[in-house]
């Protein structure tokens, strides 16, 4: 069956630094890739989304990568804010119509 | 533009009682869904629709029904809750399929069946 797999563990750094979460699948070759965000108490919010012939996608000061031959995907926040703090999904289509999600990883930015 | 709309936002029920959960939305998306979401088991996905008068099963459909009479319209329905349905339940709609565009999140029902 599908998985992936996200760092369940907190990421944990300071604000002005880069924060790169991983997201890693298995048995399953995506046509796309996309990245939420989730507050507590909140529903996901939608940030990006990368193509499998994609190598690299820019939003302000996200950037997301998709490396389909490793299946991972790579997600970068620059010069991170507290603002920032958030639990952070990578999902993928497994179907035309339906999309998988990882269970997250919580990021927190400290000043 | 409210989005999607979740009603209600909180509830308790005892075992074995029923309840629908409404989800409204406003964007004229043709697909809707239902996931759940527990602790160390992310979201999962319980039962979607393509379009008005369709629905189809997910990951986890045991114990859960769902209609989609209306387009902005998709019900979740518990017949006889058990306390393994304690969970939070979002909603979701998309503008086309769930790949090629982000999905919209209601704010999420939180249900305790106790």
């Amino acid at each position: 069956s599908q998985k992936i797999e996200q760092n369940s563990e907190a990421l944990n750094i300071q604000e002005g630094k880069t924060a790169t979460l991983t997201c890693n699948y298995t048995n399953y070759s995506p046509a796309y890739l996309q990245w939420y965000r989730q507050d507590p108490g909140r529903g996901p919010v939608f940030l990006l989304l990368i193509r499998e012939n994609e190598k690299e996608k820019r939003k302000e000061r996200l950037k997301v990568t998709f490396d389909t031959t490793l299946k991972q995907s790579l997600f970068h926040i620059t010069a991170s804010q507290p603002a920032d703090s958030a639990t952070y999904l990578c999902a993928l289509d497994i179907d035309t119509d339906k999309l998988i999600f990882g269970t997250g990883t919580r990021l927190q930015v400290f000043p | 533009n409210a989005g999607v709309t979740q009603t209600p936002k909180f509830r308790v029920l005892k075992t074995g009682q029923s309840m629908t959960l409404l989800c409204a939305q406003d964007m004229n998306h043709e697909y809707m869904y239902w996931y759940r979401q527990d602790p160390g088991m992310g979201l999962r996905l319980i039962h979607y629709s393509v379009g008005e008068g369709t629905t189809a099963k997910g990951e986890v459909p045991d114990g859960y029904n769902v209609s989609r009479l209306k387009k902005q319209n998709f019900l979740l329905g518990l017949e006889s809750a058990a306390p393994s349905q304690t969970s939070v339940y979002f909603c979701a709609s998309s503008s086309w399929t769930g790949g090629a565009f982000g999905y919209t999140f209601g704010s999420g029902t939180r249900l305790t069946v106790v």
